[in-house]
């Protein structure tokens, strides 16, 4: 099975601030993942598929690139709205397994 | 609209069965997959297994396998997510989720079900 390490896993960042957040495959994935926004209670949400496809109505403030092992999701001008958990899930083969989470807090 | 909507919440004792369900709506729901995703309380998202139920091909992750059961009814566009034997490490919100489709590849989840929780005590 591939394993994905997302990094950091607690993230303090103020409204305004450039966020980026890391995700590592255990082997190569291609371009084969996606990056969720998930708020307390709530279900996931899709922001970016085949690693940097902004899904329809997200911000552009969202980006996300990389390829291969080495994934990045950056939000440019971090606002109210964004303080949540991101979590990255690859979609190269079955089982298609999630990174543990980033949780952005409010600094 | 394209939706999912999950079964209530679910109360239930250690070895009691249970079945929840997932109904997709707005789309064709015999065309795309249907995943199930279990976060247990104050932890992250485990994919568990995907149903397609078009032709009911299910894959499930080896840590779930032979631990639940998933299904599909076509006539009433559900898939459902069972257990036989319940145990308090099963206490969590289940997700279910539809894998999208672009330019004839399949991608992520792109819709997600409200969550159904379950808790299991004696």
């Amino acid at each position: 099975d591939i394993q994905m390490t997302q990094s950091p896993s607690t993230l303090s960042a103020s409204v305004g601030d450039r966020v980026t957040i890391t995700c590592r495959a255990s082997q190569s994935i291609s371009s084969w993942l996606a990056w969720y926004q998930q708020k307390p209670g709530k279900a996931p949400k899709l922001l970016i598929y085949k690693a940097s496809n902004l899904e329809s109505g997200v911000p552009s403030r969202f980006s996300g690139s990389g390829s291969g092992t080495e994934f990045t999701l950056t939000i440019s001008s971090l606002q109210p709205d964004d303080f949540a958990t991101y979590y990255c899930q690859h979609y190269n083969t079955y089982p298609l397994t999630f990174g543990g989470g980033t949780k952005v807090e409010i600094k | 609209e394209v939706q999912l909507v999950q079964s209530e919440a679910e109360v239930k004792k250690p070895g009691e069965s249970l079945k929840i369900s997932c109904k997709g709506s707005g789309y064709s729901f015999t065309s795309y997959w249907i995943g199930w995703v279990r976060q247990m309380p104050g932890k992250g998202l485990e994919w568990m297994g995907i149903i397609y139920p078009g032709d009911s091909d299910t894959r499930y992750s080896p840590s779930f396998q032979g631990q639940v059961t998933i299904s599909v009814d076509k006539s009433i566009s559900s898939a459902y997510l069972q257990w036989s034997s319940l145990e308090a490490s099963d206490t969590a919100k289940y997700y279910c989720a539809r894998r999208g489709v672009v330019g004839g590849h399949w991608e992520a989840f792109d819709i997600w079900g409200q969550g159904t929780m379950v808790t299991v005590s004696s």
